[in-house]
């Protein structure tokens, strides 16, 4: 296993444009993150999935952005209607979960980011 | 609210010499604490983390931290620093408010340390 794998490693676009970022996990995880990092800043939580299903995502930063995990394995988050504003890496993270777990005390295994950049 | 604070910007350390790294959080309920390191151009790669239990904690690359529920702390520490421990290093705690207990994280120490 490489670990997680995330595409593309850099994006420039104009501001208005739609983006597309995708995530891989680990792929015996069940539990995949999305988190934003701003320069100077800690990594931002954004939403997660158990397998296919989105249990949080009243953290997305606004409704120009959403995520999906259709199968379960791979992971994409879009961005429409960029706006300078967005600019900063998109961080993926995994990690496994099973019923019984304490909740939050597995531990993110974090891809290199997609760094994201408006004009 | 929830939050973690990492007071210190930078951390300069001379090879050789112990380093600390220092963290606070707010949380409410049990804390949950983790310390994860980011090399450039690389993922953030944990190091170690509190649950439960004896308060030293070890983990990655000869760190060690120390949980301090008086205080409120979790700070980092390393008997001997190394050139090679020079990167960004991020406290986290668990987020008790969220669902599955995201990550809250600071916004990061860089260490550098000196030959």
């Amino acid at each position: 296993d490489t670990g997680v794998s995330q595409n593309p490693r850099h994006k420039i676009t104009k501001r208005g444009q739609n983006v597309t970022f995708r995530c891989d996990p680990i792929s015996e995880h069940n539990r995949l993150y999305w988190y934003r990092q701003t320069l100077g800043q800690g990594p931002e939580f954004l939403t997660y999935f158990q397998n296919e299903a989105q249990l949080e995502k009243s953290r997305l930063l606004s409704d120009r952005f959403s995520a999906e995990r259709p199968k379960g394995s791979f992971s994409t988050l879009e961005i429409q209607r960029t706006e300078q504003g967005d600019s900063a890496m998109y961080l993926c993270a995994s990690s496994s979960g099973r019923a019984g777990d304490l909740a939050g005390a597995n531990v993110l295994t974090f891809g290199a980011g997609s760094r994201l950049t408006v004009l | 609210a929830q939050s973690v604070a990492q007071p210190e910007d930078q951390v300069n350390v001379a090879e050789g010499n112990p380093l600390t790294v220092k963290c606070t959080y707010s949380v409410s309920g049990n804390p949950y604490l983790f310390w994860y390191v980011q090399y450039p151009n690389r993922g953030l790669q944990f190091l170690l983390k509190y649950i439960t239990g004896d308060n030293l904690v070890k983990g990655s690359y000869g760190f060690e931290a120390e949980f301090n529920k008086s205080q409120t702390s979790f700070h980092l520490k390393k008997p001997s620093a190394l050139v090679s421990d020079s990167a960004l290093y991020f406290c986290a705690v668990r987020d008790t408010e969220g669902s599955q207990g995201n990550l809250i994280f600071g916004k990061g120490t860089k260490l550098s340390v000196k030959p």
